[in-house]
């Protein structure tokens, strides 16, 4: 049981590249989040998804697109990437039925 | 706009001494609060969650507590260990559709042996 994991864990992009964050969760759970934290602060939500197939907006969505295509999995695009996406990129899970959400280990992203 | 309000955002204690971690919310229909501890570069790791059914949690020498109506809750750490150095957040559910966190900028926290 690996829990949330994201990949990869480092990337360094410069302006105007692509690219697409991956979360995969093995618990099952129904809810996945992405966050960005930026130095100082607390997460702020991107995205997050309710279920299979299902996406939606969350506090700073702008400049992200994200899919669900299966449960386990939820991917994070960036399509065209900007210095001030910059930031460290938390993914979650959690279960329809229970509040703890679960996070994964992190991407440091770097866009120059 | 919901926010959530830690407070101090660094605390620097000599070993041994119990301490108190702050933080504050400003909507009232909170779901549940959850305490996190991050290590520095590392990711979240879940401490106490407190449902809004309930006043507080434990777990060892934690204890947090969560009073809605004046929107606070607490982080009570006991005995504090060099070990105990990191960031502690806290972030609160109040957003029913949604079901995601609102996250204070945290508490660094550090425990001089």
């Amino acid at each position: 049981n690996a829990g949330v994991t994201q990949t990869p864990k480092f990337r360094v992009l410069k302006t105007g590249q692509s690219m697409t964050l991956l979360c995969a969760q093995d618990m099952n759970h129904e809810y996945m989040y992405w966050y960005r934290q930026d130095p100082g602060m607390g997460l702020r939500l991107i995205h997050y998804s309710v279920g299979e197939g299902t996406t939606a907006k969350g506090e700073v969505p702008d400049g992200y697109n994200v899919s669900r295509l299966k449960k386990q999995n939820f991917l994070l695009g960036l399509e065209s990437a900007a210095p001030s996406q910059t930031s460290v990129y938390f993914c979650a899970s959690r279960p329809r039925d229970r509040y703890e959400q679960y996070f994964g280990p992190g991407t440091r992203l770097t866009v120059t | 706009k919901q926010e959530v309000t830690q407070i101090p955002a660094a605390l620097s204690v000599p070993e041994g001494e119990n301490l108190v971690l702050n933080c504050s919310f400003t909507d009232s229909a909170i779901y549940n609060l959850q305490w996190f501890r991050q290590d520095p570069g590392k990711g979240l790791t879940s401490l106490l969650l407190i449902q809004s059914s309930q006043r507080e949690q434990t777990s060892g020498r934690l204890n947090a507590s969560l009073d809605k109506s004046s929107g606070r809750s607490t982080l009570y750490i006991a005995a504090s260990q060099p070990g105990d150095s990191a960031t502690y957040l806290c972030a609160g559910d109040m957003d029913t559709g949604r079901r995601a966190l609102t996250f204070g900028s945290g508490t660094r926290l550090q425990v001089q042996p």
